[in-house]
């Protein structure tokens, strides 16, 4: 059973760019979410994919937007980046069952924008 | 708005003690609450979680205890251990017609003491 994964580990982008990050779930799961976490913070939830369809919303504007496959991936994209966007991107995966609310997270992709 | 807060940043325990881990939260909508613990350079990992129904849940060295009236929760780690050092997140669910958020605090770093 392979766990969470994401990629890139790093990455560096200018202002105004976009960048799409990468999430691979947990073998089984069928649900995807991610945050961002800033320093000092904890994870601020973004949105949530069930079965290819968001699912849930946080406060973040519609540039912040998402993709999850039928193999279950995900991918996060963010257009016009800010020098705010600069974070650990984590991705969760969990299994959406009735009383079931576990996640577990890949190990992030930190995103720099200068 | 922060609506689930750990007040403490940070606690140092003896090892063998008992470390307390406290948080609050604001929204009484909130269903599900769960407990992560966060090595460095690592995704947060999930310890133990509650039902807004119960009051409490164990699970070998860690009990969460939940006080609705109080709307406050609580880790219990008996007994602490050094490898039990780490950033610990409390994290609330709220699930609306289907659809999922999830909130997190800031987090309480946690150091045993050997």
């Amino acid at each position: 059973e392979t766990g969470v994964t994401q990629s890139p580990t790093h990455l560096i982008k200018t202002r105004g760019q976009q960048v799409t990050l990468r999430c691979s779930s947990q073998s089984g799961h069928n649900t995807v979410s991610w945050y961002q976490q800033a320093l000092g913070q904890g994870p601020q939830f973004i949105f949530q994919y069930y079965r290819e369809e968001e699912n849930g919303r946080g406060n973040f504007p519609p540039r912040f937007s998402g993709l999850q496959f039928p193999n279950y991936s995900s991918e996060l994209n963010v257009n016009a980046l800010e020098l705010d966007d600069s974070a650990l991107y984590l991705c969760a995966s969990s299994l959406q069952l009735a009383g079931s609310y576990e996640q577990y997270f890949g190990p992030g992709t930190r995103l720099t924008v200068t | 708005d922060q609506q689930v807060k750990q007040n403490s940043p940070s606690l140092s325990v003896q090892e063998g003690r008992i470390s307390i881990l406290n948080c609050d939260y604001t929204n009484s909508m909130f269903d599900y609450f769960l407990w992560y613990k966060k090595y460095p350079a690592e995704g947060p990992t999930f310890l133990i979680s509650i039902s807004s129904i119960k009051d409490k849940n164990e699970d070998g060295r860690f009990t969460v205890f939940l006080n609705k009236s109080a709307k406050h929760l609580s880790l219990h780690i008996v007994p602490s251990q050094p490898g039990d050092s780490a950033v610990y997140f409390c994290a609330a669910s709220l699930a609306l017609s289907g659809t999922y958020k999830y909130i997190f605090g800031t987090g309480t770093r946690l150091k045993v003491l050997a």
